[in-house]
């Protein structure tokens, strides 16, 4: 199942910027997309979620954007922390309770 | 309450061995899901238990691939005769049931190792 990709695997930036997570999927069935986030030896966490009828979903450092039409949405997360460091995973849901993931980019804030 | 946990932490076992994976989900979270992570990949939908209704196994690999719950609570799954292609983290997560139920808990996984 390669219908959420993340093409990035890791992503380097400095404390305070700007890191961007990209994320395409390629079912326009999808409704709802989320963002987890994994640190080594622990499970996904929740982190934030757009339904497919909003383009933007803020909360706090994190904000969402959808554009549907590319098929594509990505997760700004800003200012960077090092404590962002982690695993970064997209999902859409394509059913009433499926999630479809993609591989995971993994974040690495440098001090 | 706790989290969702998942024992043993780590599992090495040999080529042909059964394993068992045990998963206690949030109290109370109906829904109960199974995911294999292999190296490099996004997770893979196992299996979903949903209250009393029958699970939806659809994303079981082959029929090596069991899983159960009981009293609608802690899950097992089961890996008959294992292959080294078994080899992959299993996550399980659980989920109030209702709209939100694909806003899942994970927990923190087995790492499996088939040699």
């Amino acid at each position: 199942d390669q219908q959420v990709k993340q093409n990035s695997p890791s992503l380097s930036v400095q404390e305070g910027r700007i890191s961007i997570l990209n994320c395409d999927y390629t079912n326009s069935m999808f409704d709802y997309f989320l963002w987890y986030k994994k640190y080594p030896a622990e499970g996904p966490t929740f982190l934030i979620s757009i339904s497919s009828i909003k383009d933007k979903n803020e909360d706090g450092r994190f904000t969402v954007f959808l554009n549907k039409s590319a098929k594509h949405l990505s997760l700004h997360i800003v200012p960077s922390q090092p404590g962002d460091s982690a695993v970064y995973f997209c999902a859409a849901k394509y059913n009433d309770y499926k999630l479809s993931f993609g591989a995971g980019t993994t974040v690495t804030v440098r001090a | 309450g706790a989290g969702v946990s998942q024992s043993p932490s780590n599992k090495v076992t040999e080529k042909g061995k059964d394993v068992e994976l045990r998963c206690d989900p949030i109290s109370g979270h109906t829904a109960l899901y199974w995911y294999r992570q292999s190296l490099g990949q996004g997770l893979e939908f196992l299996i979903y238990f949903q209250g009393n209704s029958a699970p939806d196994k659809s994303g079981l690999p082959s029929d090596r691939f069991s899983a159960e719950r009981t009293g609608g609570s802690v899950s097992t799954l089961t890996i008959q005769r294992t292959q080294q292609e078994d080899s992959a983290v299993y996550l399980c997560a659980s989920a109030l049931g209702g709209p939100l139920v694909y806003e899942q808990y994970f927990g923190p996984g087995t790492r499996l190792t088939v040699t």
